[in-house]
């Protein structure tokens, strides 16, 4: 079936050190793919989107990245700071927003 | 994400009682989902509603039932509660003519333990 991000990986970085959070998908018909901050206590909430005719888009301070040819995403996120400390999800789907597949996500720390 | 609201933020039951929970939000969006959340599992989709109308199930809506009432408001029911139902809950919304796709916000989620 379909899968996104099999495992929770931690990732540990200091802070001003720029973060790379990555996700693999099994779908190759997935056209539409979301990353998404979730802290403690709360629900996730949008970080950037990217459609799969991309293959990079900016943000603010952060930047996504899909390559289709091995099905990965990454977030790339500048000069992490402690606010950044948050379980980032990365979801895919068809048809641009239909039937979202949800990562087991990956909890980023950052260090002082 | 206050334009999303949940009710309640947690309850605790037992196995075999009837529980629902209420979704509303004030984004005038159409289309509402409901999610559970347990740990090392992500995000999994229960049922989902394009419109007041319409009704979809998810990845995993054995045990579960919803109700669309209005735009607003989108209610999820555990019809006889157990104790594998215990996990977090979720509403998101989504307005799909915004943006790229279909950026979904979602409520500060509803924790459920079921004993």
């Amino acid at each position: 079936g379909e899968s996104v991000g099999l495992h929770l990986p931690t990732l540990s970085v200091q802070e001003g050190d720029n973060s790379i959070i990555n996700c693999a998908y099994s779908n190759s018909a997935s056209d539409y793919f979301i990353w998404y901050k979730q802290e403690s206590g709360k629900g996730p909430q949008f970080i950037i989107d990217i459609r799969s005719n991309m293959d990079k888009r900016q943000g603010q301070r952060v930047t996504v990245l899909l390559n289709k040819t091995v099905k990965h995403l990454s977030l790339q996120i500048a000069a992490t700071q402690p606010g950044d400390s948050a379980v980032y999800f990365c979801a895919e789907s068809r048809n641009y927003g239909q039937n979202f597949v949800f990562g087991p996500g990956t909890r980023l720390s950052v260090l002082p | 994400d206050a334009d999303v609201t949940q009710t309640p933020r947690n309850r605790i039951t037992k196995t075999g009682k009837r529980i629902m929970l209420e979704c509303s939000q004030t984004k005038g969006h159409d289309r509402m989902y409901w999610y559970r959340q347990d740990p090392g599992l992500g995000l999994r989709l229960i049922y989902y509603s394009f419109d007041v109308k319409d009704i979809n199930k998810g990845e995993i809506s054995d045990g579960y039932s919803v109700s669309r009432q209005a735009q607003a408001k989108f209610s999820l029911s555990l019809e006889s509660a157990i104790p594998n139902q215990t996990a977090l809950y979720f509403c998101a919304t989504s307005d799909p003519g915004q943006g790229l796709g279909d950026e979904q916000f979602f409520g500060p989620g509803t924790r459920l333990t079921v004993l």
